[in-house]
């Protein structure tokens, strides 16, 4: 069935490192893919979006290059803050039958100052 | 402003009560969904509405019931038939099965705790 993998956390890094949280999929279809980033107590907020293979999503700072080759949309940063901290999720979700969003498991990102 | 909004935030329920987690958005969007979400892991997907009086089970939808009886409203019912209710529940809205890209809106989450 359609599927995404995250890299498993925590992941911690100190401030101004480089991010990488890894992302594969698995669709019948021709998925739309999506980061979205949740902060602590709150629900879960669109950070970046690709629709189509080679398309590049970006947002403050963050972006993630649509693979179809590879399956993967990869999250990077080049230097990130403190206030990146937070649970970052992989989604995907199929216009060809039921509107179903698929998410992956999560990862959580700390900033060291 | 346009947005999605579930309520209360906080919810307590003692063991063998029926309780109801209210959401409602007026973004006008035709899909709905509920997300469970555990300490330390994803989103599980409950149930989900594509259209007024039509909704399918999820991935976990045992002891679980919905409505859509108003294209703004998807409230979820926790039975007592749930074993393990404690949890963190949100709600989200999303256009059709439209356009490509077309994200999903998410609620501030519901904190449900049995004592």
């Amino acid at each position: 069935g359609d599927s995404v993998t995250q890299m498993e956390g925590p992941v911690t890094l100190s401030e101004e490192a480089f991010l990488t949280i890894n992302c594969t999929y698995t669709a019948t279809g021709y998925p739309s893919l999506f980061w979205y980033v949740q902060y602590p107590g709150e629900g879960l907020q669109l950070l970046l979006k690709a629709t189509k293979a080679d398309d590049k999503g970006s947002n403050k700072g963050f972006e993630a290059t649509y693979r179809k080759e590879t399956t993967s949309f990869h999250l990077e940063k080049g230097s990130v803050q403190v206030s990146d901290s937070a649970v970052y999720f992989c989604a995907l979700r199929l216009y060809s039958s039921a509107s179903k969003i698929i998410f992956g498991s999560g990862t959580r990102l700390s900033i060291r100052p | 402003d346009g947005g999605i909004t579930q309520s209360p935030k906080y919810l307590f329920r003692k063991e063998g009560q029926n309780v109801t987690l209210s959401c409602e958005q007026n973004l006008n969007h035709d899909a709905m969904y509920w997300y469970r979400q555990d300490p330390g892991q994803g989103l599980r997907l409950i149930y989900y509405s594509q259209i007024v009086n039509d909704f399918q089970k999820g991935d976990i939808a045992e002891g679980y019931s919905v409505s859509r009886e108003k294209k703004e409203s998807f409230p979820l019912t926790v039975t007592s038939a749930q074993k393990n209710p404690t949890a963190f529940y949100l709600c989200a809205s999303s256009a059709g099965t439209g356009a490509p890209g077309t994200e999903a809106f998410f609620g501030q989450g519901t904190r449900l705790t049995v004592v």
